[in-house]
């Protein structure tokens, strides 16, 4: 079965250190993983995708096949960087999405 | 570009009655919206897949019965919880995907709080 995990709930840094928030997934294929943020009060919303090599706010994300993963980094954290981070994955067909249970981001100063 | 709005984006209501939540893609079409429920402190979990001029998908689990789905143009996708009780109170989220044009992906609403009474 297709899966996504994060296996942190919450995930809490001192400001200017490197953040690191783990995915793994469990798929047949080529996948194509995404992050989402969901910041306080607001809507969830992409923060990234693999096949786009793209650094959004300083956040990258490597597709490692060999471990199954896509963990998200940042080297410096920044107070606004606190939010919920979802890592999802393509299922289904049909362009749907199954999100990771989601990692609590709190970077404190 | 590719934002998409839920109306209401709070609803109270009594047990027993039906509510109705839209979501609308503002400035592009979707062909396919998504629905989801989220529970406190929960992740995302996909209900149903809302496609324009056809029936909706359901995932497993998920009454349709219960939960109504149109998707009657390119741009609103509704869902109207029949027969409301307590344990629907939850916050609901659309999302549209659009797959064409430089923002492609899914595009999420800001999500509706149902509490029934």
């Amino acid at each position: 079965a297709q899966r996504v995990t994060q296996p942190e709930k919450l995930l809490s840094v001192f400001k200017g250190a490197p953040v690191e928030l783990k995915c793994n997934y469990s798929y047949s294929g080529s996948p194509e993983l995404f992050w989402y943020v969901q910041y306080s009060r607001q809507r969830l919303q992409l923060l990234l995708r693999h096949i786009s090599r793209e650094s959004i706010k300083g956040f990258t994300a490597d597709l490692n096949k060999g471990e199954t993963s896509f963990h998200l980094k940042k080297p410096f954290a920044q107070e606004e960087d606190s939010a919920m981070y979802y890592c999802a994955l393509p299922t289904g067909g049909g362009n749907k999405l199954t999100f990771g249970t989601g990692t609590q981001l709190k970077v404190e100063l | 570009g590719a934002v998409v709005s839920q109306h209401p984006s709070r609803v109270i209501c009594k047990s027993g009655t039906s509510v109705k939540i839209e979501c609308r893609s503002l400035d592009f079409q979707a062909t396919t919206m998504f629905w989801y429920r989220q529970f406190p402190k929960q992740s995302l979990m996909l209900m149903a897949t809302s496609n324009e001029g056809s029936k909706a998908t359901y995932e497993q689990g998920v009454e349709k019965d219960k939960f109504l789905i149109n998707h009657a143009s390119l741009t609103l996708s509704t869902l109207t919880v029949t027969s409301a009780h307590p344990e629907d109170s939850s916050f609901y989220i659309c999302s549209a995907f659009s797959g064409t044009g430089t923002t492609q992906g899914q595009f999420f609403g800001p999500g509706t709080r149902l509490t029934v009474l």
